[in-house]
């Protein structure tokens, strides 16, 4: 079956605009995670939804990111004013359960910030 | 404070030897521990999990240990093969399931 996808694939953009990204988890998944990957860095945690509530925000590194997920399934994340230190792999995993015991993860939307 | 450490260095090792990785985590409370496989480019890819209440867990040739009084888990691949090159991170999924926190990675090279 489908896997997680992620969309787009890769994302350049100028200092100071918005960006989305998005994330189609797996059909029935009713966990979801964003992360972020810097150059040679481990994945840091954003946000988790479980279905389509985030019980806990404060991963998100500023209040420039949202992230939204609707019908309990397709998430966005929202970079505003993007700025440079911004630019890394952001990944989208999903999961059966917040309980279970793995993460899909999708390929993941590289950002570059000029 | 709390943090995730893993090999600090990237590990190089003769094929057909056993690659030991190792995951020390301080100011957490595991639900379970989970070890995952990246190649570059690619999205990490789930390979064992363990409990805290479990000891061991063994998957064909990856081993898991978990010590929850050192606070450390270690992964083996046994007769390794350069097909195992790749990152390993490990991520810890806290008692209340909301957050999982990966460690740094570990960047390991089977040399032919």
């Amino acid at each position: 079956g489908a896997g997680v996808s992620q969309s787009p694939s890769n994302k350049v953009t100028e200092k100071g605009k918005d960006v989305e990204l998005r994330c189609d988890p797996i059909s029935g998944h009713t966990a979801l995670y964003w992360y972020r990957q810097s150059l040679g860095q481990g994945l840091e945690f954003l946000i988790y939804f479980q279905g389509n509530s985030a019980p806990d925000k404060s991963g998100l590194p500023s209040d420039r990111f949202s992230a939204e997920r609707t019908g309990g399934s397709v998430s966005t994340l929202t970079i505003q004013r993007t700025q440079q230190e911004d630019s890394a792999v952001y990944l989208c995993a999903s999961s059966p359960s917040r309980q279970a015991n793995e993460q899909f993860f999708g390929p993941g939307t590289r950002l570059t910030v000029l | 404070s709390q943090k995730i450490e893993q090999n600090s260095e990237a590990l190089n090792i003769q094929e057909g030897k056993t690659a030991t990785l190792t995951c020390n985590y301080t100011n957490y409370s595991p639900a379970y521990l989970q070890w995952y496989r990246q190649d570059p480019g690619r999205g990490p890819v789930f390979l064992l999990l363990i409990r805290e209440n479990e000891k061991e867990k063994r998957k064909e040739r990856l081993k898991v240990t978990f010590d929850t009084t050192l606070k450390q888990s270690l992964f083996h691949i046994t007769a390794s093969q350069p097909a195992d090159s790749a990152t390993y991170l490990c991520a810890l999924v806290t008692a209340s399931y909301d957050k999982v926190i990966f460690g740094p990675g570990t960047s390991l090279s089977v040399i032919p």
